[in-house]
């Protein structure tokens, strides 16, 4: 089946820094990939859509600027945290969507853990 | 408004008895329906949709148009059923963003 693989699987940096998190399709094409965050025990909120070869669309009150996220092929896309603070913590998740299927269904990222300190 | 309501964020039962995850959606289309499951420590992943319908571990779920819902239901609970159950909506023909319920956490107890 459709295989999604997040990486890193955790990080932990210094509140400042900026980090990188990639997903990817292993073995279809997603034009259309989403980001969100999931806090302990809560729903999936969706953070921005990121669509291959143009600019990601991001949900209200989330900053574009913040969090940036690049979809420069069919199968890779990543969100960078800029600047990361404590309150940036969080539980990162990524899906995607089969660009060669004619339905919705999603595949998720096993999640990448950000702790900033 | 496009929405998917769950309105139980906890539903604790017993093993082996039934159990019924309600979801409604409000949406103006064909949408496609989904329940994705989240068990401990694993990543989201698909349990079924309405299109296919079809019974996965023993879940099935019906699509109402009439009463916009598609709860999702098991005859016999399992100790391995407790997980994270989402509710989702995504407009026909694969088109753009799904839209997920708040999700509902069930908890089958010995």
């Amino acid at each position: 089946g459709a295989v999604v693989s997040q990486h890193p699987s955790w990080v932990i940096c210094k509140s400042g820094t900026s980090v990188k998190i990639e997903c990817r399709s292993l073995d279809f094409q997603a034009t259309t990939m989403f980001w969100y965050r999931q806090f302990p025990k809560q729903s999936l909120m969706l953070m921005a859509t990121s669509n291959e070869g143009s600019k990601a669309t991001y949900e209200q009150g989330v900053e574009k600027d913040k969090f940036l996220i690049n979809h420069a092929s069919l199968t890779l896309s990543t969100l960078t945290v800029t600047s990361a603070h404590p309150e940036d913590s969080s539980f990162y998740i990524c899906s995607a969507r089969n660009a060669g299927a004619m339905t919705g269904e999603l595949f998720f990222g096993e999640g990448s853990r950000l702790t900033v300190l | 408004a496009q929405r998917v309501t769950q309105p139980e964020k906890l539903l604790s039962v017993f093993k082996g008895a039934p159990v019924e995850l309600k979801c409604n959606y409000s949406y103006s289309g064909s949408p496609e329906l989904f329940w994705y499951v989240q068990y401990s420590r694993q990543r989201l992943q698909l349990l079924l949709r309405h299109i296919s319908r079809e019974s996965i571990k023993g879940f099935t779920a019906d699509l109402n148009k009439g009463e916009t819902s598609f709860h999702l239901k098991k005859p016999f609970a399992q100790e391995e059923d407790s997980a994270m159950y989402y509710c989702a909506l995504s407009p026909a023909s694969g088109g753009f963003k799904t839209i997920f319920g708040a999700g509902t956490r069930l908890f089958v107890k010995a």
